[in-house]
């Protein structure tokens, strides 16, 4: 158990709807990273939040967007979906901001279980 | 552009069959290089982290080491639970993802008893 939860863990919903994933990150970890993984790409790197600030963004659509709130849990909200947006969301959380230098384990995320979201 | 490319994408191991995974990295700036592991249904799981050329990392029957290109996972005498898909990931200084990990697609290794 990683210490990070996410929900809900499936989620069957149709084109052009909105839903939203929640996340809570280990306790004490002020990151949060959002990541989606489908079977052609990989895991990719939406967005990152540190402290209730957003501290970097990836390969996120304008059609998504996320928050961290003061009780460092997060959501990630996406709209209009698509049948492309079928995927694993996975949310992650560490300690540090991820932009520092190579002091402390930078790279060493943890992983919730992840969100199944299926678009029809 | 950042780019991580792992090979072979599957694996079938005999238990005990001693193999190596690969992974091939193109980054602007190396910060650091992960290895993670990820069972079916689960996220992934923290393995290693690697920082510069001719480090090496060990953990029970995994060994992780670095070049200039590519990162090595030598699995020895390989058990069934063993069985997962391994991740690299690099960490670049520079580029789009703003520091944040680039993940290859990964190798699905199967151990069979």
């Amino acid at each position: 158990d990683s210490g990070v939860t996410q929900t809900p863990k499936h989620l069957i919903t149709a084109t052009g709807q909105r839903v939203t994933l929640r996340c809570s990150p280990r306790s004490g970890d002020l990151s949060v990273y959002w990541y989606q993984q489908s079977l052609d790409q990989g895991l990719q790197f939406l967005i990152q939040y540190y402290n209730g600030e957003e501290r970097a963004k990836g390969n996120i659509l304008e059609r998504f967007s996320a928050q961290q709130f003061p009780d460092l849990h997060s959501e990630l909200n996406l709209s209009s979906l698509e049948l492309g947006d079928s995927a694993l969301y996975f949310c992650a959380s560490s300690k540090i901001s991820g932009t520092s230098g190579r002091s402390g384990r930078t790279g060493e995320l943890f992983f919730g279980e992840g969100s199944r979201l299926t678009v029809l | 552009e950042d780019q991580v490319t792992q090979s072979p994408e599957a694996l079938r191991l005999q238990e005990g069959e001693s193999s190596s995974l690969n992974c091939s990295y193109t980054v602007s700036g190396l910060r650091g290089l992960f290895w993670y592991r990820q069972d079916p249904g689960k996220g992934p799981e923290f393995l290693f982290t690697l920082y510069s050329a001719g480090e090496e990392k060990e953990k029970e029957r995994l060994k992780a080491t670095l070049t200039k290109k590519e990162s090595f996972l030598h699995i020895t005498a390989p058990k069934p639970e063993d069985s997962a898909t391994y991740l690299c990931a690099v960490q670049p200084f520079y580029g789009g993802s703003q520091g944040n990990l680039i993940f290859g697609k990964g190798t699905k290794l199967s151990v069979k008893p």
